[in-house]
């Protein structure tokens, strides 16, 4: 019973350079979500996707595209990764929006030197 | 802005002591108001949560408190324990909105 896989676990990037986080449910759940974690500031959303095929902006989006490559699957890219986006990310599913409870991965911890 | 308001951001409670962290919102749309538990290096996961048509909701050690008119609600932790510790998130969503976290409130529990 996996819940929610995110890979990696932990990333150093230079600035200017790209990745893509990657996050898989196996949970059969209709609703996904990015947030970011950062000290004294909460989880912030920066994107979420409320159904297959649909992806919205959420408190934080700029610097960060994401994809819902299908049900199961929710990557979050970073174009040109700043020291600004060093930051704890958490991928998490619900099965029907944000009124269902929400279930977090393990987290990326991200850092950009 | 800060649309839901959490206080405080941290708590040293004694062994069997109550711990209470409150929380405030803006929108008077949401209408679901979990609070999320999170240990170091795990993501959060669901600990309580409550909608508005009650007052209050009790699991086990863990209440929600809920005031509607006031725009705030409250997790208490009866009988704190060392296992206890860890940081405490309140949030708050409705079903055309997304969820919203408070800023967390990291809690110690000392024997």
């Amino acid at each position: 019973n996996a819940g929610v896989t995110q890979t990696p676990k932990f990333q150093v990037l230079k600035t200017g350079q790209s990745m893509t986080l990657q996050c898989a449910q196996d949970m059969n759940h209709n609703s996904m979500y990015w947030y970011r974690q950062d000290p004294g500031m909460g989880l912030r959303l920066i994107y979420y996707s409320a159904s297959e095929g649909t992806t919205d902006k959420g408190e934080v989006p700029n610097g960060y595209n994401v994809s819902r490559l299908n049900k199961r699957e929710f990557s979050l890219r970073l174009e040109s990764a700043a020291p600004s986006q060093t930051s704890v990310y958490f991928c998490a599913s619900s099965s029907q929006g944000a009124v269902t409870e929400a279930f977090f991965g393990q987290g990326t911890r991200l850092t950009v030197v | 802005q800060q649309q839901v308001k959490q206080s405080p951001q941290s708590l040293i409670v004694q062994k069997g002591g109550i711990s209470i962290i409150n929380c405030a919102y803006e929108n008077t749309a949401f209408d679901y108001f979990p609070w999320y538990q999170q240990f170091p290096g795990k993501g959060p996961a669901l600990l309580i949560a409550i909608r508005p048509d009650v007052s209050e909701k009790k699991e086990g050690r863990f209440t929600i408190s809920f005031n509607k008119s006031a725009k705030q609600f409250s997790l208490h932790i009866m009988d704190s324990q060392p296992g206890d510790s860890a940081t405490y998130f309140c949030a708050a969503s409705s079903d055309t909105d997304k969820l919203i976290f408070g800023t967390g409130t990291r809690l110690q529990v000392f024997p």
